[in-house]
């Protein structure tokens, strides 16, 4: 079946760096998204890798490697507000813009 | 722009009955999906409606329904809830197009939390 693997916690301080991996196994793939959710809110989309390579958005980067099917969210300056779960997400093989499959999540927590 | 507002925000039932959920996608939306989130198995798709058709759905129970209408606002409806239907119940929201697109950005609401005791 289709999964995405991810680390269910990470710790890290704040000014840091760190990286959220995410394997995934699917049939035909096409691409993987980053989505970012505060307790008691909304999921919200950081970003998406449609191609191999790294997505640099602000202090926010993402990697895609298909070949590997590995990705990556890296967070740089790392601060408190960050602390967050963040998911990865990739489209189910003949789905559609709405239909994704998620990882389980992984729960960054900063520390000063 | 308004954000995708679903309602309501919390809600308590009992096994058995039934609930309906609301959810308003962003004006121009016309993809609305949704998605049970639990604690032990994370956020899991459950349906997506375009123009007004169910244009997929995830792997649950017929209990589990939904529909959309013109206006692109969409309900989704539970019956004969059981325990295991408590979760936090998202909806989606994007400007969906009349094909298959893959990735790109969604669009969530604030959930609507239900209890089933």
């Amino acid at each position: 079946g289709q999964s995405l693997e991810q680390p269910s916690e990470v710790t890290a301080v704040e000014g840091a760096i760190v990286q959220i991996n995410c394997t995934y196994q699917t049939s035909g793939f096409y691409g993987l998204s980053w989505y970012q959710q505060h307790d008691g809110g909304a999921p919200t989309f950081l970003s998406y890798n449609a191609l191999d390579g790294l997505e640099e958005t602000g202090r926010f980067s993402s990697f895609l490697s298909r070949s590997d099917s590995y990705g990556y969210l890296l967070l740089q300056e790392l601060q408190m507000k960050d602390s967050a779960s963040y998911f990865c997400a990739g489209p189910n093989y003949g789905g559609s813009q709405g239909n994704l499959i998620f990882g389980k999540g992984t729960k960054l927590s900063v520390k000063p | 722009k308004a954000g995708v507002t679903q309602t309501p925000r919390y809600l308590i039932k009992t096994r058995g009955q039934q609930v309906t959920l609301s959810c308003s996608p962003i004006s121009g939306h016309r993809s609305v999906s949704w998605y049970q989130q639990t604690p032990g198995q994370g956020l899991q798709f459950l349906f997506e409606y375009f123009s007004e058709t169910q244009r997929n759905k995830g792997n649950f129970p017929g209990r589990f329904s939904g529909r959309q209408f013109s206006n692109s606002r969409s309900e989704m409806n539970v019956s004969t809830l059981e325990l295991g239907d408590s979760a936090l119940y998202l909806c989606a929201s994007s400007p969906g197009t009349s094909g298959m697109i893959r990735g790109g950005e969604l669009f969530f609401g604030e959930g609507s939390r239900l209890t089933v005791l």
